[in-house]
């Protein structure tokens, strides 16, 4: 079974400063990752996902992320954050046929301070 | 633009009354997860079909809630009796599952529960 850790559950940070959301995942197989982020009153939206191939993937909203097989992580990141970044941010890990299931982490919600 | 498609968006009910929650996934998608999310706990997974079969429904309270697939456009999970502990936000995503790209899910916009 696949598990994911978010440690931090607040992030506080000044507009147009930079960021980072952390995860930690743990299997015992491959896996893909992903980051999910959650407005108010909303759903949730696919911002990047890892599948294979380079470690480093771009999202929308400017948003990348870093695959580390050896620190089993897969960090977010955004050089200069907006008001408009204000939400939930979800990591998940699914696995292949049998192992498919998306399971989430607890969440982080970013805030960003004029 | 395809989109997943909860019905209804908000739901206030007294405790021990029925409650249905619909789903129309993605056309063409393969995957549907049901998740309930609380302050408390989170996101939790409830249940998940592929090419609609239950594969795994361990998240759910067997005794109250059961979650189908009658056909491939339309999911329910439904809640019976309902009780105040059941008040959350319902969410059902689909997605398409395939080898060795695991399954990203598309949410739709939930359904929230008030169990009064």
């Amino acid at each position: 079974a696949q598990s994911v850790t978010q440690l931090d559950s607040q992030v506080p940070v000044f507009e147009e400063a930079p960021v980072e959301l952390r995860c930690n995942y743990s299997s015992s197989v491959s896996v893909y990752l992903f980051w999910y982020v959650q407005y108010p009153n909303q759903g949730l939206q696919l911002l990047l996902k890892y599948l294979s191939g380079s470690t480093l993937v771009k999202g929308i909203n400017g948003f990348e992320a870093e695959f580390n097989k050896s620190q089993t992580s897969f960090h977010l990141r955004k050089p200069s954050v907006h008001i408009s970044d204000t939400a939930e941010y979800f990591c998940a890990v699914s696995a292949n046929f049998g192992n498919e299931k998306l399971t989430f982490g607890t969440g982080t919600r970013l805030t960003i301070i004029p | 633009d395809a989109r997943v498609t909860q019905t209804p968006r908000h739901k206030v009910t007294e405790m021990g009354q029925e409650v249905t929650m619909r789903c129309q996934p993605i056309l063409g998608h393969n995957t549907v997860f049901w998740y309930r999310q609380t302050m408390m706990q989170g996101l939790e997974l409830l249940a998940y079909f592929r090419n609609r079969a239950p594969l795994d429904d361990s998240g759910m309270p067997k005794d109250r809630f059961s979650a189908e697939m009658p056909d491939a456009t339309l999911a329910t999970l439904k809640i019976q009796p309902s009780e105040p502990r059941d008040s959350a936000v319902y969410f059902c995503a689909s997605g398409l599952t395939r080898d060795r790209a695991g399954t990203e899910a598309f949410f739709g916009q939930g359904t929230r529960l008030t169990v009064v």
